[in-house]
């Protein structure tokens, strides 16, 4: 299987900062590789996929890079609707496999 | 917009047994791969499994084979996971999503609580 791990676990930041969370797989995976918000007693939600994509409708300070294994998540001004818990998670293999998740909150 | 709504979770004991549904709508439903996928209490996701569009291509996560069955009937735009030989470790929030690679689409999840 393949392992996602995330860092930092959680942090918190004040509105308008730039915050920026990894993921690396324990192998490559190109650039299958997806990004989804959860906030509190909600489902996911997909912000990116293939790495870098943008969903439709999801505003434009969320964005994401990488290749291989080692991903980057940017939301470059944070604003107060963004508390929430990230999570990356692959798709170039079975099973599908998720990082641990990421708790954003408020300073 | 991409409609999906679980239902069918509850209660049971362990080595029970519980059938979980989803309907879906606003997409064509038959056009899809769909999945199932878990998030235990506090905890973070899991895949558990996921069908092609006709149902011809199945794949479970190993700590469900053997166990679980997923299946769909495109006539009425429903999806269903029929879980055997529950265990504690099985308690969890169930999701459907449409997809098999990126899940564009996710309903409100069904509680699945496996205890004595």
């Amino acid at each position: 299987d393949i392992q996602m791990t995330q860092s930092p676990s959680s942090l918190s930041a004040s509105v308008g900062d730039r915050v920026t969370i990894t993921c690396q797989a324990s192998q490559d995976i190109s650039n299958y590789l997806n990004w989804y918000q959860q906030k509190p007693g909600k489902a996911p939600k997909l912000l990116i996929y293939d790495a870098s994509n943008l969903e439709t409708g999801v505003p434009s300070r969320f964005s994401g890079s990488g290749s291989g294994t080692d991903f980057t998540f940017t939301i470059s001004s944070l604003q107060p609707e963004d508390i929430a818990t990230y999570y990356c998670q692959q798709y170039d293999n079975l099973p599908r496999t998720f990082g641990p998740g990421t708790k954003v909150d408020i300073k | 917009q991409v409609q999906l709504v679980e239902s069918g979770g509850g209660l049971v004991k362990p080595g029970g047994s519980l059938r979980l549904s989803c309907a879906a709508s606003g997409f064509t439903f038959s056009d899809y791969y769909m999945s199932w996928i878990r998030q235990a209490p506090g905890k973070g996701l899991e895949w558990v499994s996921y069908i092609s569009s006709s149902g011809s291509t199945i794949y479970y996560a190993d700590s469900v084979k053997g166990r679980f069955t997923i299946s769909r009937d495109n006539a009425k735009n429903s999806l269903y996971l029929q879980m055997n030989s529950l265990r504690a470790e099985d308690t969890a929030v169930y999701y459907c999503a449409r997809g098999a690679g990126y899940y564009r689409g996710w309903g409100q999840g069904t509680l699945v609580t496996v205890s004595s």
